[in-house]
């Protein structure tokens, strides 16, 4: 069984760019949800995706959007980058959106903003 | 607002003693606490959960305590061994589908 996996694992990006972040849930798993993990601090939840649809959303502003697609993979992206974005971003499958279902954590994509 | 925190920042513990990691959270209707180990490189990786209407659970070589009134969680790891060294979070579950992290306790195992 093949855990969850994003790519890529380093970005740098310029103030201002837009970024896709990408992850591949677990087999089986049909909940994604993103989080930013700056240095030093815990994971802030982003948003959470269920069978394609946005299930949840954290204090993020609308440049931070997702998709989910049919096979249950998903993106992250953001517009108009800054350097506050600097952060290890973390994408975390579950068999489902109910807390029962535990969480499977990626190891992370390293955005650095410059 | 609401907030989940941790006490101590760092803890270096003794191989083969017991490590107590706090963490205090600030919103009584959370109902269901989870911590996270997250070493150098990985995501989070679950450990043990609780929910409210229990007060202590027990899993291999680590205990959560729950204190509803102070509004107090504790990771316990017996026999703590290198392996252990990471940074440990708690993690509240207020609304299904979102949980609020603490900022972290790293423990650091000391041959």
């Amino acid at each position: 069984e093949t855990g969850v996996t994003q790519s890529p694992t380093h970005l740098i990006k310029t103030r201002g760019q837009q970024v896709t972040l990408r992850c591949s849930s677990q087999s089986g798993h049909n909940t994604v949800s993103w989080y930013q993990q700056a240095l030093g601090q815990g994971p802030q939840f982003i948003f959470q995706y269920y069978r394609e649809e946005e299930n949840g959303r954290g204090n993020f502003p609308p440049r931070f959007s997702g998709l989910q697609f049919p096979n249950y993979s998903s993106e992250l992206n953001v517009n108009a980058l800054e350097l506050d974005d600097s952060a290890l971003y973390l994408c975390a499958s579950s068999l489902g959106q109910g807390r029962d279902n535990e969480q499977f954590f990626g190891p992370g994509t390293r955005l650095t903003v410059l | 607002g609401e907030s989940v925190g941790l006490h101590l920042p760092t803890l270096s513990v003794q191989e083969g003693d017991n490590s107590i990691i706090n963490c205090a959270y600030s919103n009584s209707a959370s109902d269901y606490f989870i911590w996270y180990k997250q070493e150098s490189g990985k995501g989070p990786q679950f450990i043990i959960d609780i929910r409210s209407n229990m007060d202590k659970r027990q899993g291999q070589r680590v205990t959560v305590l729950l204190n509803k009134t102070v509004k107090h969680l504790s990771l316990q790891i017996a026999a703590t061994q290198p392996g252990d060294s990471a940074v440990y979070f708690c993690a509240e579950n207020i609304i299904r589908r979102r949980y609020i992290f603490g900022t972290g306790t790293r423990l650091k195992v000391l041959a």
